[in-house]
């Protein structure tokens, strides 16, 4: 079965205060690995998807990056709007569905 | 820019009674998808349906739910007997491959 655990639960940021999130994933055989922001009371919205370790990916002030055992979501001198739930979900390579990890709840204060 | 369309944004039943929830996902998109998110918890994996059939199932998704595509354009979570456990937001999405695009939700609250 996969398995995503995601840590922290929950970090609390001051404006401009860089710091990263810790996806690790037990999958057999990944087809990708995807990184969601969810707001609250709302769907979760697309930012990354990861095929390969050594990939990374870039949006404004977030970067992705992959190994084969964990991922991380790394925030660059966060604003108080990117304050949300980052989950992260892995594919398995026999199959379309994701399955999600707990997220980690980010809030940055200004 | 297309996007994932579900109704009702809330529901509000007795236990026991039947819901119906419906998704228009992106149109060129082949795969459909239904979640649920249990407040506080994380997004769980019902159900997913390809070429008009179911492709896969998790435990959750029971004899008290049922999907379908009754056109070409919508595709519906049927619960058959709520319970009060069913009290979650449930997510449509839809997908070519790869990365899946949700719906806003359907709050669903059992009495």
């Amino acid at each position: 079965e996969d398995q995503v655990t995601q840590s922290p639960e929950a970090l609390r940021l001051q404006e401009g205060e860089s710091s990263s999130l810790n996806c690790s994933y037990t999958v057999s055989g990944l087809r990708g690995l995807f990184w969601y922001r969810q707001d609250p009371g709302k769907g979760p919205e697309f930012l990354f998807t990861l095929y390969s370790a050594g990939e990374e990916k870039e949006k404004e002030r977030l970067k992705a990056t992959l190994t084969k055992k964990e991922s991380f979501l790394h925030i660059t001198a966060p604003k108080p709007e990117d304050s949300a739930t980052y989950l992260c979900a892995v594919q398995a390579s026999n199959d379309y569905k994701l399955s999600f990890g707990a997220g980690t709840t980010v809030t940055v204060r200004a | 820019e297309p996007e994932v369309t579900q109704t009702p944004s809330h529901q509000v039943t007795q236990m026991g009674q039947e819901v119906i929830l419906r998704c228009v996902p992106i149109s060129n998109h082949l795969y459909f998808y239904w979640y649920r998110q249990i407040l506080g918890q994380k997004v769980e994996f019902l159900v997913s349906f390809y070429n008009n059939e179911i492709s896969e199932k998790s435990e959750i998704f029971d004899d008290q739910f049922s999907v379908e595509r009754p056109d070409g354009s919508n595709f519906t979570l049927k619960i058959r007997s709520t319970k009060l456990e069913d009290s979650a937001m449930y997510f449509c999405a839809s997908g070519i491959t790869g990365e899946l695009f949700f719906g806003e939700g359907s709050r669903l609250t059992v009495l």
